[in-house]
């Protein structure tokens, strides 16, 4: 069954704190995506990967990082200096057709990161 | 730096058609509109896309203007689980690079 699958499900963050968000995927996608939303808006992008070993910051990079290793995985870290991380983060992915990525995205189930 | 205007909220009875508008005035020739829908508190679905024909499926028809600077997404008989966040997207070019920019969508109550 194939599909994008995000985890945890709730991530409780401690000041100072790096955390890391898990995205893997099994549709053999060559993009993914992270994108943040918080109560009542709309996606705003992190991150994103056309391939493997390749990312490029989006519009509200600082205080993340991300790595690409593996065409699977596109895990997420919030670090300590992203001062106000609280809120839902998404993962996506799409397919590539030549040097263009496909606007249809795949998401996951969403990883909800609360600050205690 | 969104791209499309959707109105913040619709509401539509339950068994009546919901139309919901989108304006994309800058859209290139070649970019395709796509429309997905956000349930709460999980990850956003993809719907429909569509360049410059009509299109439907099973899940909603997309009308698309001659001018390409607006489409309405069509949910021709809508139901309670269709209560949803509505986005219509279209690529932008930044810098050499093409992303997908998501606004606020427009937020579908449908009502018994």
């Amino acid at each position: 069954d194939g599909g994008i699958t995000q985890s945890p499900k709730y991530l409780f963050r401690k000041e100072g704190q790096n955390v890391t968000l898990s995205c893997e995927q099994n549709l053999n996608h060559d993009a993914m995506y992270w994108y943040r939303q918080d109560p009542g808006q709309g996606l705003r992008l992190i991150y994103y990967s056309q391939i493997v070993n390749d990312f490029q910051k989006g519009d509200i990079a600082e205080g993340y990082s991300v790595s690409r290793e593996k065409k699977e995985s596109f895990p997420l870290t919030v670090t300590s200096a992203q001062k106000n991380p609280t809120a839902f983060y998404l993962c996506a992915s799409s397919m590539r057709t030549g040097h263009r990525v496909n606007e249809k995205l795949f998401f996951g189930s969403g990883t909800q990161l609360s600050v205690l | 730096d969104a791209k499309t205007t959707q109105p913040p909220s619709m509401d539509c009875a339950e068994g009546r058609a919901a139309n919901l508008p989108c304006n994309h005035s800058t859209i290139s020739g070649n970019e395709y509109v796509y429309w997905y829908r956000q349930i709460h508190s999980q990850g956003p679905q993809y719907i429909i896309h569509g360049l410059k024909n009509n299109e439907t499926n099973e899940m909603a028809s997309l009308i698309i203007t001659e001018d390409r600077k607006s489409s309405t997404l069509i949910l021709p008989h809508a139901t309670l689980r269709d209560t949803a966040v509505y986005y219509c997207i279209v690529r932008v070019a930044l810098g050499g690079s093409e992303k997908l920019v998501f606004g606020k969508g427009t937020k579908l109550t449908v009502n018994p």
